[in-house]
């Protein structure tokens, strides 16, 4: 067990629609990370936060964002769903905001369907 | 950019046979480096990592791995393959704040 917990683990919604994922960090850690995963993409960083401020933002659509709340856990918003946002979603954690100092601790991730 | 290579999409092993993943890097610096496996419906679970001194570096289940600056690699071994090391395995390199760059993966087929 990581210590990262991920909520829902499964999520099945129609194009057009909006849906929040949910993770909270393992215990201490401080930074959050979103990654996608798909079979063409493979594992995408999306955005990091760090004690509630973003830090680095990747392949991220402007139809997603995401905040990092003061009780640390995450939330990722996706909007205006498409077919092709069909993926899982990982949440990793980390002690510091590096990713080199410390290692990112993974969450199961969430199984997002549009259809 | 800081990159990894993982030039076999698909290993298939015989159950107790010896493994050898490959993983190239492009890095300006000593790299750090970690090997994560993902087992189906998981999250990725860290193997093992290296940041610095003995470049063989050991890790959970029994994995190894060998930092070989000459060759910019970082293979992942294991001498003995249990069937329950079926399962998707990443090399990363730190993308700075970006957390971690990952190679495409390696599936890791084992044959009974």
């Amino acid at each position: 067990d990581s210590g990262v917990t991920q909520t829902p683990k499964h999520l099945i919604t129609a194009t057009g629609q909006r849906v929040t994922l949910r993770c909270s960090p393992r215990s201490g850690d401080l930074s959050v990370y979103w990654y996608q995963q798909s079979l063409d993409q493979g594992l995408q960083f999306l955005i990091q936060y760090y004690n509630g401020e973003e830090r680095a933002k990747g392949n991220i659509l402007e139809r997603f964002s995401a905040q990092q709340f003061p009780d640390l856990h995450s939330e990722l918003n996706l909007s205006s769903l498409e077919l092709g946002d069909s993926a899982l979603y990982f949440c990793a954690s980390s002690l510091t905001d590096m990713g080199g100092d410390s290692p990112l601790h993974f969450g199961n991730g969430t199984r997002l369907t549009v259809t | 950019a800081q990159s990894v290579t993982q030039p076999d999409i698909h290993i298939t092993v015989s159950e107790g046979a010896s493994l050898e993943l490959r993983c190239n890097y492009s890095y300006g610096a000593t790299p750090y480096l970690f090997w994560y496996v993902q087992s189906p419906g998981q999250g990725l679970q860290l193997l093992l990592k290296y940041f610095s001194g003995d470049t063989l570096v050991q890790g959970i289940k029994g994995f190894e791995a060998e930092f070989k600056r000459s060759q910019s690699s970082f293979n992942l071994r294991k001498p003995s393959v249990h069937w329950s090391d079926a399962a998707e395995y990443f090399c990363a390199v730190p993308g700075g704040a970006d957390g971690l760059t990952f190679g495409k993966g390696t599936h890791l087929i084992i044959q009974p």
